[in-house]
């Protein structure tokens, strides 16, 4: 079946730190894989997406994601986390055909502390 | 960027009345749409597919007579809350793909049903 685990409901990461941010998934095929970013009472933001090519994708806000085919992971990371990084993160699959839709993870909610 | 608006941001209704939710792709053509619900502390739930031209395919357990989705052109999909009841508030998604792996969220709509 295909999902996707985000292993960690929540973490609090001190202002300045790294941060990682888990996601492993099950899927048939090697997926598109995608990181987004929702703030309370917003729509969704795209961090970053992997197709192919490079393992290590970069993307908006500092972020970056290396995707391990061996370990079906596809981990957000952050070297410096800042007090707006605060928000919901969610991980999503999908193979980008017309008419299906990416599968997410439950999201994991980043607390920043000063 | 594509961009997605989605309208309104929030609606308040009365029990037994009928609220539209708009979904517009605004730089780009969407043959393909996804509406998804999400209530608190928790991910998006697809709740169907909705295909420019053609019925949208629902998925499993979303009453299709209660959620009326059109998509009748490649900018436009909505969603209908028929007859709505309190259990119907909640965080309604909207997003447009626009092409493999590009899909475009909206800001959302706040639904609360008094």
């Amino acid at each position: 079946a295909q999902s996707v685990t985000q292993p960690d409901i929540h973490i609090t990461v001190s202002e300045g730190a790294s941060l990682e941010l888990r996601c492993n998934y099950s899927y048939g095929a090697t997926p598109y894989l995608f990181w987004y970013v929702q703030s309370p009472g917003q729509g969704l933001q795209l961090l970053l997406k992997y197709f192919s090519g490079d393992t290590l994708v970069q993307g908006i806000k500092g972020f970056e994601a290396e995707f391990k085919r061996s370990q079906s992971s596809f981990n957000l990371r952050k070297p410096s986390v800042h007090w707006s990084d605060a928000a919901e993160y969610f991980c999503a699959v999908g193979a980008g055909q017309a008419g299906t839709a990416l599968i997410f993870g439950k999201g994991t909610t980043l607390s920043v502390s000063s | 960027g594509a961009v997605v608006s989605q309208h309104p941001s929030w609606v308040i209704c009365k029990s037994g009345t009928s609220v539209k939710i708009e979904c517009r792709s605004l730089d780009f053509q969407a043959t393909t749409m996804f509406w998804y619900r999400q209530f608190p502390k928790q991910s998006l739930m697809l709740m169907a597919t909705s295909n420019e031209g053609s019925k949208a395919t629902y998925e499993q357990g979303v009453e299709k007579d209660k959620f009326l989705i059109n998509h009748a052109s490649l900018t436009l999909s909505t969603l209908t809350v028929t007859s709505a009841h309190p259990e119907d508030s909640s965080f309604y998604i909207c997003s447009a793909r626009g092409g493999p792996g590009n899909d475009f969220f909206g800001q959302g709509t706040r639904l609360t049903v008094v």
